[in-house]
């Protein structure tokens, strides 16, 4: 049981916008610790999608993007494309114990 | 461009002992933070702990501290991740990714291939 949660399954059909949530707590999100997420894409290592809730890191299209609000976060994939169909993970820290990093469960996204 | 380089894939019977790297390509992991993150089959990812090659200063998470063993040897710019003796459910992809701590919360901004560690009898 992760605790930051995802759906574990999103889709949409290709030019559509498709949106991720991460939901954490007071301990986390809500502690003011910020969301990163990153992209996994078939049989290849994870990428870093977003970093600090709402930043892309260079290369990454911009119709990639995050938000944050109270205890969660989201990711919106804008003019969704067959290249995006992959697993979102969303990243924060927990302040219990202090400082550890945690994960998201995993969000599949499958384009239609 | 620097990368992360992963050792290749291993097949372990339980109670035998591993060790696998990540080394940066042209010595660039002489002073980085590098972590470990595993991903069990069918599952999520899951943060081990952390290690900077400067001076091998060493976080681990609560769920992994005592079940393995992260070490880095900066002449060499590598990390490492070891087991002293692996269980059938250390099998997963386990990959290294450089962090950035200066954030409030770190960030895993480049990763290394995987690498994945089959535990059988």
């Amino acid at each position: 049981q992760s605790v930051l949660t995802q759906p574990p399954s999103v889709s949409g059909a290709p030019g559509q916008r498709v949106t991720i949530s991460c939901t954490g707590s007071s301990s986390n999100i809500g502690a003011g610790f910020d969301v990163h997420w990153y992209q996994i894409l078939p049989e290849t290592a994870p990428k870093l999608l977003i970093f600090d809730n709402n930043n892309r890191p260079s290369g990454v299209p911009d119709r990639f993007s995050g938000s944050k609000s109270g205890t969660s976060a989201s990711l919106a994939i804008t003019g969704l494309q067959a290249e995006d169909e992959a697993d979102y993970y969303c990243q924060s820290s927990d302040s219990s114990p202090s400082g550890s990093v945690i994960f998201g469960g995993g969000t599949k996204l499958t384009v239609l | 461009e620097v990368r992360l380089v992963q050792s290749g894939a291993e097949v372990k019977k339980p109670g035998e002992s591993l060790k696998i790297s990540c080394k940066g390509s042209g010595n660039s992991l002489t002073s980085n933070w590098i972590g470990w993150v595993r991903q069990m089959p069918g599952k999520g990812l899951e943060w081990m702990g952390i290690i900077y090659t400067g001076d091998s200063e060493t976080r681990y998470s609560p769920s992994f501290q005592g079940q393995v063993t992260i070490s880095a040897d900066k002449s060499i710019s590598t990390a490492y991740l070891q087991w002293s003796s692996l269980k059938a459910s250390d099998t997963g992809i386990y990959y290294c990714a450089r962090h950035d701590i200066k954030s409030v919360t770190p960030m895993a901004d480049l990763w290394g291939q995987g690498t994945l560690v089959t535990v059988s009898s």
